[in-house]
């Protein structure tokens, strides 16, 4: 969940590549993931969510994989722009009784080089 | 269509004063209401929750502290603020039917010195 050191991953690509961001979760009990995209000084947005019984959802170009096994999640934005340059962040929520608390992963930078 | 507004957007504060951070909701009733801290470069930090008028839940010990004192309005308050409170206070909310997609106020930036 909270993220460790003060280094984010990060990951540069060119405009018009596809980007691929992961994420590695901790709780198997987790029936749900969402993404968010955070630009500098603003609250993070919404990108796409998947429960637990999907393994893959699209979106306008974003696809969410979604692999129990190995307990990770990944984000691919297709035809990447400029404007995708953010911070993205994955989340999990355990069910059940969490009030729909949501545990955050420590977070991707993006960048896209026109 | 829902709103959240949090203000300030940006505070500078010296160590040992009080704090006062404001978050309201509009278009929706009974949400559920949620305090995080954002560090620069880091990830986010759930603070407190609440499902309801009064209702608070604590998820760090601190020296922070929340109150709902109405359905759509959520306070984070300190009496003394420390120079390890500074940070990017962010605010969210979703629907208590069971959603879990939480959307974010515009966050405040808070500077202790």
């Amino acid at each position: 969940g909270e993220s460790v050191g003060l280094h984010l991953p990060t990951l540069s690509v060119q405009e018009g590549d596809n980007s691929i961001i992961n994420c590695a979760y901790s709780n198997s009990a987790s029936d749900y993931f969402i993404w968010y995209k955070q630009e500098s000084g603003k609250g993070p947005q919404f990108i796409i969510d998947i429960r637990s019984n999907m393994d893959k959802r699209q979106g306008q170009r974003v696809t969410v994989l979604l692999n129990k096994t190995v307990k990770h999640l990944s984000l691919q934005i297709a035809a990447t722009q400029p404007g995708d340059s953010a911070v993205y962040f994955c989340a999990e929520n355990a069910g059940g009784t969490s009030y729909g608390k949501l545990t955050f992963g420590q977070g991707t930078i993006l960048t896209v080089h026109p | 269509s829902q709103t959240i507004h949090q203000w300030p957007a940006t505070l500078v504060q010296p160590v040992g004063s009080p704090l006062s951070l404001e978050c309201t909701v509009e278009g929706t009733s009974n949400p559920n209401l949620y305090w995080y801290r954002q560090a620069a470069g880091r990830g986010l930090q759930l603070l407190f929750y609440s499902v309801g008028i009064g209702q608070i839940s604590s998820e760090v010990p601190q020296n922070l502290s929340a109150s709902r004192p109405q359905d759509r309005q959520f306070i984070l308050s300190s009496k003394k603020l420390l120079l390890s409170d500074s940070g990017f206070y962010l605010c969210a909310w979703t629907t208590s039917a069971g959603g879990y997609e939480q959307y974010f106020g515009p966050g405040t930036r808070l500077t202790v010195t």
